[in-house]
């Protein structure tokens, strides 16, 4: 069975400091890897993660996938109480599908 | 504005009844999914359309119906049959191109008095 397992399942910091964030999978017919961020309400669009070692950067975001070891890993620099969500891992597969983790509820404090 | 609308915010429904939760895109994607989600989870996939007259089972089907006549609509039926239906449920849609990166709805809060 399909399955993405992110840790830890909650975090909590102080700003400025830096998190990593966690994701495993089992999926057959790997395509790729997703983060989201979703505060209230509906997730938004983080990265898309296809091929091993190769780093995705957006501000103070970053993302690397490993598809041998089966794992992705985001790091998040010099926190902001705005960074305060939960940060979700999902996988698509050859048959059109996406499969969720649980996610990582991330609090910052200030 | 292109985007996903979903309506209502909120939904009250006594036991037994079904009730119809709306998906509206207007950024010509050609899949759309629905997703159900409780506290402490992640998204678990109801159903999923990737034409028009088309949809599968996703993981967790039983109990909802789905229906895909326009390209730019697909309505969520939680059907009485759900044992357990409060949750929050969110639509997607993605191109076909790019089907991975899924843009989210704002969701609708659905709960069962």
């Amino acid at each position: 069975e399909d399955k993405v397992v992110q840790s830890p399942l909650s975090l909590v910091v102080h700003e400025g400091d830096t998190v990593t964030l966690n994701c495993s999978y089992e999926v057959t017919n790997f395509r790729s890897l997703l983060w989201y961020k979703q505060e209230k309400k509906a997730p938004t669009f983080l990265f898309m993660l296809t091929s091993s070692g190769i780093e995705k950067k957006s501000g103070r975001l970053s993302s690397i996938l490993d598809k041998k070891e089966l794992f992705s890993i985001l790091n998040i620099t010099a926190t902001q109480t705005g960074d305060s969500a939960v940060y979700l891992c999902a996988v698509g597969n050859q048959g059109d599908k996406i499969i969720f983790g649980k996610g990582t509820r991330l609090h910052i404090l200030p | 504005d292109g985007g996903i609308t979903q309506s209502p915010k909120y939904l009250f429904r006594k036991e037994g009844q079904n009730v119809t939760l709306s998906c509206e895109q207007n950024l010509n994607h050609d899949a759309m999914y629905w997703y159900r989600q409780d506290p402490g989870q992640g998204l678990r996939l109801i159903y999923y359309s990737q034409i028009v007259n088309d949809f599968q089972k996703g993981d967790i089907a039983e109990g909802y119906s789905v229906s895909r006549e326009k390209k730019e609509s697909f309505p969520l039926t939680v059907t009485s049959a759900q044992k357990n239906p409060t949750a929050f449920y969110l639509c997607a849609s993605t191109t076909a191109v790019s089907t991975d990166t899924q843009y989210f709805g704002p969701g609708t809060r659905l709960t069962v008095l």
